[in-house]
């Protein structure tokens, strides 16, 4: 039973267009969120809500917007892709308020923009 | 700005030798610090969290200790097996903006290789 899971788990797509992805966590934690880890394996926070709340939104483009319709989802909507959002998208979450405590993360969605 | 550093040569040791791998990081001390384990094509699995306030932590034959005068934590698998092969990610909380709440920066992560 997968703690926290995430689909697709690959996109490719071409620059310009838009496309989701989705985030489900079966753990009951308050807290989700969004890290782009990109070629050079750096991994940095995106956005994070606590019980659909948004918490943290570390200077990312207006084109990504994530949606949290209740505290078990976190989607991530991207319009007008670019090449340098090619990344691995993770999604995560914790007990409590945010940043504190260990992290549970999904799979990971492969984006690929060509 | 916090700067976080990992070994970022691949470590390559022996089944059944100890691996150390370091993480320093360049500022202020942070509350605590987290160790990961990343397979190629997964995500991140936690292992360990020390906090300022401890010195040494355990868990199977995993050892992390936190030097905050030193600016260090070292982090330790004794009896490495091949299995063990993966990357090992540092991470520390970090103050964001105003408010109670933290996020957590990364290392780059080091490599580490166990050979039968």
């Amino acid at each position: 039973d997968t703690a926290v899971s995430q689909t697709p788990k690959y996109l490719v797509t071409q620059m310009g267009n838009d496309k989701s992805i989705k985030c489900e966590q079966n753990l009951g934690h308050d807290t989700m969120y969004w890290y782009k880890q990109d070629s050079k394996k750096f991994l940095k926070i995106m956005f994070s809500y606590n019980n659909k709340e948004l918490i943290i939104n570390e200077t990312v483009p207006n084109r990504f917007s994530p949606k949290s319709p209740d505290k078990a989802h976190l989607n991530l909507h991207i319009n007008s892709l670019e090449l340098g959002d090619s990344a691995v998208y993770f999604c995560a979450s914790s007990i409590g308020r945010v940043g504190t405590g260990e992290l549970f993360f999904g799979e990971g969605s492969r984006l690929t923009v060509l | 700005s916090q700067k976080i550093e990992q070994n970022s040569e691949a470590l390559n040791i022996q089944e059944g030798k100890t691996a150390t791998l370091t993480c320093n990081y360049t500022n202020y001390s942070p509350a605590y610090l987290q160790w990961y384990r990343q397979d190629p094509g997964r995500g991140p699995v936690f292992l360990l969290l020390i906090r300022e306030n401890e010195k040494e932590k355990r868990k199977e034959r995993l050892k992390v200790t936190f030097d905050t005068t030193l600016k260090q934590s070292l982090f330790h698998i004794t009896a490495s097996q091949p299995a063990d092969s993966a990357t090992y990610l540092c991470a520390l909380d970090h103050p964001h903006r105003a408010g109670n709440n933290r996020k957590l920066i990364w290392g780059l992560g080091t490599s580490l290789a166990v050979n039968p």
